[in-house]
């Protein structure tokens, strides 16, 4: 079945630990993107990417960071930069016409 | 930069009843996304909307894309239980889709 695959579903970190969160889509999509949901609140845009080897800053693009080498893989990293990283975080593809479709989701917790 | 508002944050409503939930902008958007997130999910896209004026149904689903391009709504018909879950709206001005805006979405439950 064509999706986008996160992982892992819960990760637990200890602050000043960075953790990274895996993201793989096999719908042939050239746009991804990572959101951040917080209870309560719509989804806010950390990064995203076009194309491969290009990537640009969403509106919460602090503390975290992301790398674009394959066209299926965009994997996020949270750095202990980030103060507050207690959340839910969601991947996302795109058509051309611009519709989005998340994966699964991970829940981090900073313990 | 851009907002949108969705209303209700939440509704509470028995089964079988119709339900109609809406965004709205000061901002005038070209496209209108809805999807519905279960609990410990990604949202899940319901139903796309490009053009002002435009209706579109996805079974008991139908949502609107407004005349005037501020808005949008979603209506439920004959609920059922397993309508329950967080609706979300997401608007786009121009651009690709990292210009998308989320509303902050409607908590459905629907008793038995």
């Amino acid at each position: 079945d064509g999706g986008i695959t996160q992982s892992p579903k819960y990760l637990f970190r200890k602050e000043g630990q960075n953790v990274t969160l895996s993201c793989e889509q096999n719908l042939n999509h050239d746009a991804m993107y990572w959101y951040r949901q917080d209870p309560g609140q719509g989804l806010r845009l950390i990064y995203y990417s076009q194309i491969v080897n290009d990537f640009q800053k969403g509106d919460i693009a602090e503390g975290y960071s992301v790398s674009r080498e394959k066209k299926e893989s965009f994997p996020l990293t949270v750095t202990s930069a980030q103060k507050n990283p207690t959340a839910f975080y969601l991947c996302a593809s795109s058509t051309v016409t611009g519709e989005l479709f998340f994966g699964e989701g991970s829940r981090l917790t900073v313990l | 930069g851009q907002q949108l508002n969705q209303s209700p944050q939440s509704m509470f409503i028995q089964e079988g009843e119709d339900v109609s939930m809406n965004c709205t902008s000061s901002s005038i958007f070209n496209t209108w996304l809805w999807y519905k997130q279960d609990p410990g999910e990604g949202p899940v896209l319901l139903i796309a909307l490009y053009k002002a004026g435009e209706l579109t149904s996805n079974g008991r689903l139908t949502a609107q894309f407004g005349i005037t391009r501020k808005d949008s709504f979603l209506n439920i018909s004959a609920s059922i239980p397993s309508d329950v879950g967080i609706y979300f709206c997401a608007g786009r001005t121009q651009g690709g889709s990292e210009k998308l805006v989320f509303g902050k979405g409607t908590k459905l439950t629907v008793n038995p």
